[in-house]
């Protein structure tokens, strides 16, 4: 079965913690992203990488990281300096060509107690 | 920053009616998608326009796009209760080569319920 699978699929956090968010694909995509959903606001990039060892940020990577050391993986942290981290955080990828049409995860949703 | 804006923000129809909705953006693309997302899921592609493409069907969906408004509409004809979801338009802005820049932009989307 090909995808793309995002764990844990709800996450509690305690104030000051890092977190970190998996994802993994199994689709050889070169491209992969991470979007952060809110209600009423749908989805914004937080960060990107378009091949291994190279990502960029998105419209909202303050109190994020990523790294992308092998093709199949890109983990998300939600740090500490990130102050409102509750929300639905989806992760997706691509094989870029000419249309770029992306392949979704299931999501997590990431609550801060 | 958002780049579509869906319209209208939720629609509420019965079973068996057409349900449209709309989207606008701001900037040159090289295609526009839509996609569904039910709650609490990941989110699905539907269907893809390129921007020299006027009108795509695919089954019960049908998607117009005109670049000189910068909009796009999303038809689903003959609703069925399974049809209750979100839908987003994302837009994949033209690089200043032409071609994909390999990010979406996703529109804030519209929630539509069909009733049986």
């Amino acid at each position: 079965d090909g995808g793309i699978t995002q764990s844990p699929k709800y996450l509690f956090r305690k104030e000051g913690q890092n977190v970190t968010l998996s994802c993994e694909q199994n689709l050889n995509h070169d491209a992969m992203y991470w979007y952060r959903q809110d209600p009423g606001q749908g989805l914004r990039l937080i960060y990107y990488s378009q091949i291994v060892n190279d990502f960029q940020k998105g419209d909202i990577a303050e109190g994020y990281s990523v790294s992308r050391e092998k093709k199949e993986s890109f983990p998300l942290t939600v740090t500490s300096a990130q102050k409102n981290p509750t929300a639905f955080y989806l992760c997706a990828s691509t094989q870029r060509g000419a249309y770029n049409e992306q392949f979704f995860g299931p999501g997590t949703r990431l609550t801060v107690l | 920053s958002q780049q579509g804006e869906e319209d209208p923000q939720a629609l509420s129809i019965q079973e068996g009616e057409n349900a449209t909705m709309n989207c606008s953006y701001k900037t040159s693309i090289n295609n526009l998608q839509w996609y569904r997302q039910n709650s609490g899921r990941g989110l699905v592609h539907l269907i893809l326009i390129r921007s020299n493409e006027r009108e795509k069907h695919s089954g019960r969906l049908r998607v117009t796009l005109d670049t000189s408004k910068k909009s796009s509409s999303l038809l689903i004809t003959a609703s069925r209760a399974a049809d209750t979801a979100s839908y987003f338009c994302a837009t994949d802005r033209a690089s200043p080569s032409g071609g994909s820049n390999y990010k979406l932009t996703f529109g804030k989307g519209t929630l539509l319920t069909v009733n049986p």
